[in-house]
């Protein structure tokens, strides 16, 4: 199976900073990747698909770049609603799909 | 408006029986793939089975292998995820997810969207 790794498990940042998460897959998983947020008690939502598209309806303050087996996420001014915990997903070996342990985004 | 209603979780004893349902409208059902993920409480998230839009492949965690049945009824618009031999690892909140794929040369699956979840709790 095709481990997904997170780093940093956690981060603390102002409203308006930039923040980059970081995703790295265990071998080659070329673009399929994606990347969910999740508010707490709340259902994981899409932001990114094929390691770089934005899902319809989601802030343009979001992108994901990468291939291979290192990809990013980046919100380029942090807003009060984006602190959460952030999910990557390979897709590219399945099954099974599997996902990075997560980064909890809070506020410093 | 897509909605996924998951119902059926509760507690149950180790070594029991539960069945999830999820309850699919504002699209066509019958067109999608589906997933079952799980959350342990405190924890990340957790592929747990796929089933085809016609029912016809089928695919299962190595974690639940052998103890979970995913089906889906289409006329009813309807997932489900029948989970025997339960253990107190099996604790989660079971979420059904759709699946979309975005084809541009090759295609990507995500799960577009979610359900709110339905609680299992396997606890003597």
């Amino acid at each position: 199976d095709i481990q997904m790794t997170q780093s940093p498990s956690s981060v603390s940042a102002s409203v308006g900073d930039r923040v980059t998460i970081t995703c790295r897959a265990s071998q080659g998983i070329s673009s399929w990747l994606a990347w969910y947020q999740q508010k707490p008690g709340k259902a994981p939502k899409l932001l990114i698909y094929a390691a770089s598209s934005l899902q319809s309806g989601v802030p343009s303050r979001f992108s994901g770049s990468g291939s291979g087996t290192d990809f990013t996420l980046t919100i380029s001014s942090l807003q009060p609603e984006d602190f959460a915990t952030y999910y990557c997903q390979q897709a590219n070996s399945f099954p099974p799909y599997t996902f990075g342990q997560g980064t909890k985004l809070e506020i410093k | 408006e897509v909605q996924l209603v998951e119902s059926g979780g509760g507690l149950v004893q180790p070594g029991g029986s539960l069945r999830l349902s999820c309850a699919a409208s504002g699209f066509t059902f019958s067109s999608y793939e589906m997933n079952w993920v799980r959350q342990a409480p405190g924890k990340g998230l957790e592929w747990v089975s796929y089933i085809s839009s016609s029912g016809s492949t089928i695919y299962y965690a190595d974690s639940v292998k052998g103890r979970f049945t995913i089906s889906r009824d289409n006329a009813k618009n309807s997932l489900y995820l029948q989970m025997n031999s339960l253990r107190a690892e099996d604790t989660a909140v079971y979420y059904c997810a759709r699946e979309w794929a975005y084809c541009g040369g090759d295609c990507y699956p995500v799960f577009d969207y979610w359900g709110q979840g339905t609680l299992v709790t396997v606890s003597s």
